[in-house]
This record gives structure tokens, C-alpha cells and sequence, in this order.
């Protein structure tokens, strides 16, 4: 049974980068996107960006553009967020999850599949 | 970019009641839309994809669909498990959205 496990909890500095990661346990990225999608503290749901870890086509949200990079490794079926130029309110869990691709559009479909989440503080 | 207005915010509700939930596109997304449930300290889970196909497992008292840019979910015979919040997602063209969530709470 594929389960999606994250890295663990982080504390970082204001000004500071963090990267997350998402590693496929028990199966591969073949066929899927990896979405990333935050959630602040008593608040609603984001969708950050995410990637197709075979092809690496990522896309991105509007809001973190330039602050925000995903990559993949095959290799590990590992997915990595990497978000830079932190502030207080990037505080919040991340949550990495799959979508199947569809084969002949490349649109990405629903997230069946997420991880445990990782919650990111960012304080001085 | 497309939004998802989702209302309401807050629900009470009462065990065995039934339930809707909506959510409008601001513009025309097919039926490319998802629901999830999210429950205290957990990741969201997959209730229905396609606007009204429930994903495998979900109960028969959880129903979905769309009428042009609105989208719906009903849950029936409400349990006391059923008491989380609900998100739409559409999955039409990037950046993909989420509503801003209805928390359904116990009246």
C-alpha cells in the first residue's frame, strides 16, 4: 500500500529557506503529479504548485512565484519543496499529495493520496 | 485565475440531518471538481472527484453534483463521524483552487 511520508517538523529563522520533502513509500511517481498544498494555522486549504516527478513539468501558484521551487528525484521517488525568503506567515503545515495524469492531456486529476504533513514555524 | 466561492462557511447541524454545501467556479470548469474532508490534525481526504463521483469507500449518504458553475454536497443521515470541514478543489486549469472551506459543526 503506497503511502506518501514527509520529513519532519521545522523551525526556522525569518529571512531563511526551508525544503520539505515527500517520499513515495511502497510505490513510484510513474503516472502521477505531486501537488503541494498549504495550510495556515486555522485556516483554509492552498494549493502551492506541484510536479510530474518523470517529466519534471512543474507549475506553480501565483502568490509564491519566485519564492517557490519543487523538484523531484526518480531515483528516490522523493518530491521536494523549497521555499525561500521566509516570513512569519509561511508558518503553517505543508502537505505534499498525488494526482494521477491523465496519459494523452497531461492534465493532472483529483489528489487521492496525501501525506502526513509537515508543519513549518518560522520565528526569530 | 479561477475561484471557488464556497458557502457556507459554517454549518450546525443536527445528527441525522441532511446537508448541502456550494460552491460557484467564476468561470466554466466542466465538471473538474473535487471534495474533501478534513478533520482536526489531519490531512484532507478524498470524498468525490468529477463532481459527483464518490471515490471508493466513501458512504452512500454522501451525494455531489454540478449545474453550470455550481457545484454541490449533500450529505444525508448525517453521522456523528460526518462533523469536519469540507473544501472544493477544481482541477480545470492551472493554478488549480480551493474553496474556503465549510466547517460543519455539531448543533
Amino acid at each position: 500500500q503506497v503511502q506518501l511520508v514527509q520529513s519532519g517538523a521545522e523551525l526556522v529563522k525569518p529571512g531563511s529557506s526551508v525544503k520539505v520533502s515527500c517520499r513515495a513509500s511502497g510505490g513510484t511517481f510513474v503516472n502521477y503529479a505531486i501537488n503541494w498544498v498549504r495550510q495556515a494555522p486555522g485556516q483554509g486549504l492552498e494549493w502551492m504548485g506541484g510536479i510530474i516527478p518523470v517529466s519534471g513539468a512543474a507549475h506553480y501558484g501565483q502568490t509564491l512565484q519566485g519564492r517557490l521551487t519543487i523538484t523531484a528525484d526518480t531515483s528516490t521517488n522523493t518530491a521536494y519543496l523549497e521555499l525561500s525568503s521566509l516570513r512569519s506567515d509561511d508558518t503553517a503545515f505543508y502537505y505534499c499529495a498525488r494526482s494521477e495524469v491523465d496519459e494523452y492531456t497531461s492534465g493532472w486529476f483529483q489528489s487521492d493520496l496525501w501525506g502526513q504533513g509537515t508543519l513549518v514555524t518560522v520565528s526569530s | 485565475d479561477i475561484q471557488m466561492t464556497q458557502s457556507p462557511s459554517t454549518l450546525s447541524a443536527s445528527v441525522g440531518d441532511r446537508v448541502t454545501i456550494t460552491c460557484r467556479a467564476s468561470q466554466g470548469i466542466s465538471t473538474w471538481v473535487a471534495w474533501y474532508q478534513q478533520k482536526p490534525g489531519r490531512a484532507p481526504n478524498l470524498l468525490v472527484y468529477q463532481a459527483s463521483t464518490l471515490e471508493s469507500g466513501v458512504p452512500s449518504r454522501f451525494s455531489a453534483g454540478a449545474s453550470g458553475t455550481d457545484f454541490t454536497l449533500t450529505i444525508s443521515n448525517l453521522q456523528p463521524d460526518d462533523f469536519a470541514t469540507y473544501y472544493c478543489q477544481h482541477y480545470y486549469s492551472f493554478p488549480y483552487s480551493f474553496g474556503q472551506g465549510t466547517k460543519l459543526e455539531i448543533k
